[in-house]
This record gives structure tokens, C-alpha cells and sequence, in this order.
């Protein structure tokens, strides 16, 4: 089975400010995808962007990007400009060849204004 | 409007007894999920289905069964056997294809509690 790992419980930025949230994941596969999810107090799940492994190219979606490093099977996700929206729980997922999906244990971020 | 829907959003079970949780999806998904999320967890997978008559068992199959009759349906049931229900449980639906977004729906989940 595959592990996502979030090593940050809980994380704060300054309104207007830039934070990174960590994801490592452990596989064998050469193909694959990656996402991050928001879920916010009201707990639907939101998505925020994806990956295809097999792209080198760095997501990015308006003021969220990804820095994605293959070999150290690194996801992290970078949000920019962070707003009083962005406050939420983020989820780093994998999904895999037999279409599964494993999610992170999360990360909390906390805005402040 | 298309979408995931889930019922009830609240559920109260007593101790000992059986409880059905309805997803339903007019997405033409072929794939769908149920996960259960702990408080201040991630989401565990508890079973899925790729197709109609067919699923598979999660990291977190034991106490609870499914069916999927119907592409549109799977309704998780969490028996007596499952020793500790409370949580929230989220439903979610993708096409099967790979290469097609491979974006995962959720519906807007249930809460149960055992009293």
C-alpha cells in the first residue's frame, strides 16, 4: 500500500503572505497523480490542484502551485497571497495504478489577519 | 444540478444496531468510495467500487458492507460488529479511465453517532 506523509499538523501565515505545505508519499510506481484537497470548517472537500507524475511541469492553479520532485517523492504545496479563505484543513492525496486513492493525515492552516 | 448526494446528514444509532448510509451520483462515475474521517484525521478508505457488481475491501473494511446494484448507488451499512462508528463518512465518485482528470468527487458527508 502506499503512504502520504504530512509532517505539519498545523501551520499559520500572515494575510497576504506566502506559506508551503509539506507531502512526501512512498510508492514503486512510475505513474501516478497527486492532489491537494481543502476542506474547510463545513467539511466538503475541495480540490485544489493535481499532478500527473508523469509531467515535469509544476502545477499551478491562480495562486496555488506545486513544487514536485519525482525522485524525492516530494509534493508540497505553495499558496500564495493567502487569504481569510484559505483557512482550512489541506489533504495531500495519491492515487494509484489499481485506483486507489490514500490520503495524508492533513494540515491545518490558520490565517491570520 | 450534478452531483454527490448523501443521506442523512445526520444519523443517530444505538448500540448493537445496523444503519444504511445512501450515496448517490448522477456524475456517470464508474468508480466510487467511501472514507471515514476521524476527528482531526485524514480520510481512511473503508471499500470501493470500480463497477457495477463489483468491490473491493479499503484499509477499514471490517464492520461494515456494501452493494453496488445500481452505477448510481452504493450505500455503505455499518453493522453491530463495527466496534467504534462514530465518525464522519464521506462518499466520493471518478471516472474509472485513467487520464480523464482522475478527480475525485466528494459528497458533502454524514455524521453518525452511537448513543
Amino acid at each position: 500500500a502506499q503512504t502520504v506523509t504530512q509532517s505539519q499538523p498545523e501551520m499559520s501565515v500572515q494575510e497576504a503572505e506566502t506559506v508551503t505545505l509539506s507531502c512526501t508519499y512512498d510508492t514503486s510506481e512510475s505513474d501516478y497523480y497527486l492532489f491537494w484537497y481543502k476542506q474547510p470548517p463545513s467539511r466538503q472537500m475541495i480540490l485544489v490542484i493535481r499532478q500527473e507524475a508523469y509531467k515535469q511541469q509544476n502545477a499551478t492553479e491562480n495562486r496555488f502551485s506545486v513544487n514536485f520532485q519525482k525522485a524525492a517523492k516530494s509534493f508540497s504545496l505553495k499558496i500564495s497571497d493567502s487569504q481569510l479563505g484559505d483557512a482550512a484543513m489541506y489533504f495531500c492525496a495519491y492515487l494509484d495504478n489499481f485506483n486507489k486513492f490514500y490520503f495524508g493525515s492533513g494540515t491545518k492552516l490558520n490565517v491570520k489577519p | 444540478d450534478g452531483g454527490i448526494t448523501q443521506s442523512p446528514k445526520y444519523l443517530f444509532r444505538k448500540e448493537g444496531q445496523n444503519v444504511t448510509l445512501s450515496c448517490e451520483q448522477n456524475l456517470n462515475h464508474d468508480a466510487m468510495y467511501w472514507y471515514r474521517q476521524d476527528p482531526g484525521q485524514g480520510l481512511r478508505l473503508i471499500y470501493y467500487s470500480q463497477i457495477v457488481n463489483d468491490f473491493q475491501k479499503g484499509d477499514i473494511a471490517e464492520g461494515y458492507s456494501v452493494s453496488r446494484e445500481k452505477k448510481e448507488s452504493f450505500p455503505l451499512t455499518v453493522t453491530s460488529a463495527q466496534k467504534n462508528p462514530t465518525a464522519f463518512y464521506l462518499c466520493a465518485s471518478r471516472i474509472r479511465e485513467r487520464g480523464s482528470g482522475n478527480t475525485i468527487y466528494f459528497g458533502e458527508g454524514s455524521w453518525l453517532t452511537v448513543v
